[in-house]
């Protein structure tokens, strides 16, 4: 049973370059979660993605964008970026018809670096 | 969303038992408290959810009083291992939404 899994694991970047990251859910799972977490400090919500449509926002400039697409997986693209985009970047799939506390499973991150 | 308010950091040693405490004075009325362990450089990992009294797993046991204005989460002869942030979080009464608000979290610090 695969669990969430992200790609790349680590990369950098530089100020004012767009970057895409991947997300592919737990299998069984319909909905995917973004988190910003930078460093000492819990993650951050950033978006979620259920029916390929953008359900709900965190305080996230438009900067950051998503998409989902039939098979669940998931990108978030961040455009412009800035050094304070540096973080650690979470992916969370749960299965929305399990309500809303279900608990959700996090994959281990992408670390973006801009240099 | 309720807001969460727990301690930065807590030391211990191995083989002690360790309970973490976390305030949520407003929680909803259709809040879970769940909560998460995450090590460096990994994503949080559910550990256990409750709604009142007393849940218990294999890992951890979540201790919540009658008017669920706290919880404890407490572990049983840590070891090594057990070093992370833990963070408890009050999950659901938001609708339909699954949205997770993390705090800063609780650093276990457990030494030999």
């Amino acid at each position: 049973d695969a669990g969430v899994t992200q790609s790349p694991t680590h990369l950098i970047k530089t100020r004012g370059q767009q970057v895409t990251l991947r997300c592919s859910p737990k299998s069984g799972h319909d909905t995917v979660s973004w988190y910003q977490q930078a460093l000492g400090q819990g993650p951050q919500f950033i978006f979620q993605y259920y029916e390929e449509e953008e359900r709900q926002r965190g305080n996230f400039p438009d900067r950051f964008s998503g998409h989902q697409f039939p098979n669940y997986s998931s990108e978030l693209n961040v455009n412009a970026l800035l050094l304070g985009d540096s973080a650690l970047y979470l992916c969370a799939s749960s299965l929305m018809g399990q309500g809303p506390n279900q608990p959700q499973h996090f994959g281990d991150g992408t670390r973006l670096s801009i240099l | 969303l309720a807001k969460t308010t727990q301690p930065i950091s807590m030391d211990s040693y191995e083989g002690q038992e360790v309970n973490i405490t976390c305030s949520h004075n407003n929680i909803a009325t259709n809040d879970y408290i769940t909560w998460y362990q995450q090590f460096p450089s990994q994503g949080p990992r559910f550990i256990i959810q409750g709604y009142k009294t007393k849940v218990t797993n294999e890992v951890a046991s979540l201790f919540i009083p009658a008017d669920r204005k706290s919880s404890t989460l407490s572990l049983p002869r840590v070891s090594l291992s057990d070093t992370a942030v833990y963070y408890c979080l009050a999950q659901g009464g938001g609708g339909a939404t699954n949205k997770l608000i993390f705090g800063t979290g609780t650093l276990l610090a457990v030494q030999p």
